[in-house]
């Protein structure tokens, strides 16, 4: 079956832009979670929806919001970009976001800020 | 002191070498550990998945888990070339919040 898809893959935007990355789960998975991924921090866990409600949280300023529609695709949008918001944004699905449950990553969404 | 400390190498290897992969970890509520592997420009792959203490074995990989030191083991047989990857380690406690605690991951070079 397909596994995530993160769009776009790559990106370059302005500071003070904003930007919108796109995932589709797994199939059946309802739970998606969003990480940002920088050599510095590592993985860092922004926030996770499940049926459309924002579950748990990350520490990250309000600039980082997100969103899940009722197919399970999710959104988050990046907002006043700052150039230490350049990252590998990673999704990932699993199929009930509880314990035991397995997360998929996507291929992530390369952005850069200059 | 983060909760996961994991080494980022790199740690370079002649390819057929045995490599150890370790984290140390200071929540004692973590019962739930991962290791992942992030070939470059891609996303993390789940490798091996424990629960609890004890070890775990999967083809030429093996997860140990020693909960009294909070440490944790990845270990590769047999090294191959196209083992170079990042490994990540992750934790999850039980109850509360299921979202897992990564490690930053140790760079691996597996060298012909």
């Amino acid at each position: 079956k397909a596994g995530v898809t993160q769009t776009p893959r790559y990106l370059i935007k302005t500071r003070g832009q904003q930007v919108t990355l796109s995932c589709s789960p797994i199939s059946g998975h309802r739970s998606v979670s969003w990480y940002q991924q920088t050599p510095g921090q590592g993985l860092q866990f922004l926030f996770e929806y499940f049926s459309e409600t924002q579950r748990n949280k990350g520490n990250f300023p309000g600039r980082f919001s997100g969103r899940q529609f009722s197919n399970s695709r999710s959104e988050m949008n990046v907002s006043t970009l700052e150039l230490g918001d350049s990252a590998l944004y990673l999704c990932a699905s699993s199929l009930a976001g509880a314990q035991g449950n397995t997360i998929y990553f996507g291929e992530g969404s390369w952005l850069t800020v200059v | 002191q983060k909760e996961v400390e994991q080494d980022p190498g790199p740690l370079s290897v002649p390819e057929g070498a045995i490599v150890s992969l370790n984290c140390t970890y200071s929540n004692s509520a973590f019962q739930y550990f991962m290791w992942y592997r992030q070939y470059s420009r891609k996303g993390p792959e789940l490798l091996m998945y424990t629960y609890s203490s004890g070890n775990k074995e999967d083809g030429r990989f093996t997860a140990q888990v020693d909960k009294s030191s909070k440490y944790i083991s990845l270990f590769i047989r047999d090294s191959q070339p196209s083992d170079s990857a990042t490994y990540l380690c992750a934790m999850s406690p039980t109850g509360g919040s299921y979202i897992p605690t990564f490690g930053r991951g140790t760079s691996l070079i597996v060298h012909p």
